[in-house]
């Protein structure tokens, strides 16, 4: 079955570590790739998006991710945590098929809590 | 600009009874779908539309229904609630298209007891 695995689904670090969420996805076929983020009490936004291009992509608040095809990965990262990235994080992804357009299947989420 | 707006954000419902969860875009999106965020589980797709007057299931369709009248509104029915159905719900849209990213609402957190 066509699935997406997050590895952690807790992370606990300090003020200014780095961060690296891992990501890996089951489909075959060509697909975007998404990370959502969900602050307490909050809707998602949209950290970062990939759908083409350069796999290495840049997205809002400092974050990156890269994707790697071979090993069917998009792991979030970022240089320096503040404690405002206390969040749900989330990987999504969604196919390239017609009759997909739109859906999205989602990883399991990685609460992520930053300590002072 | 409101973007996805969704109402109410907090309902308790007892067994059995039905309601309707409400969500409206204004971003002329073909594309709307309802999510639930349980713990531990992500969000799973429950229905989408692809426009008006076309509705499909997704992943965890039972126990909800759907329709899909207008373009901008894209309404959630829970006929008979159950305490399965207790969690957050999210609506999204989106353009219809190969490359393209949801907006989501801000979520309706829905308790049954």
């Amino acid at each position: 079955a066509q699935s997406v695995s997050q590895h952690n689904h807790h992370v606990i670090l300090s003020e200014a570590a780095s961060l690296e969420l891992g990501c890996n996805y089951s489909y075959g076929g060509t697909v975007n790739l998404f990370w959502y983020v969900q602050y307490p009490g909050q809707h998602l936004q949209l950290l970062l998006k990939y759908f083409s291009g350069d796999p290495l992509v840049k997205g809002i608040k400092g974050f990156e991710a890269e994707f790697i095809k071979s090993k069917f990965s998009f792991n979030l990262r970022k240089p320096s945590v503040q404690w405002s990235d206390t969040a749900e994080y989330f990987c999504a992804v969604s196919l390239m098929t017609t009759d997909s357009w739109g859906k999205l299947q989602f990883g399991a989420g990685t609460q992520v809590v930053v300590t002072p | 600009n409101a973007g996805v707006t969704q109402t109410p954000k907090f309902q308790v419902l007892k067994t059995g009874q039905s309601m309707t969860l409400q969500c409206a875009q204004d971003m002329n999106h073909e594309y709307m779908s309802w999510y639930r965020q349980d713990p531990g589980m992500g969000l799973r797709l429950i229905h989408y539309s692809v426009g008006a007057g076309i509705t499909d299931q997704g992943e965890v369709p039972n126990g909800y229904n759907v329709s899909r009248s207008t373009t901008e509104d894209f309404p959630l029915r829970l006929l008979s609630a159950a305490p399965s159905q207790t969690s957050v719900y999210f609506c999204a849209s989106s353009y219809r298209g190969a490359h393209t990213e949801a907006f989501f609402g801000q979520g309706t957190r829905l308790t049954v007891v």
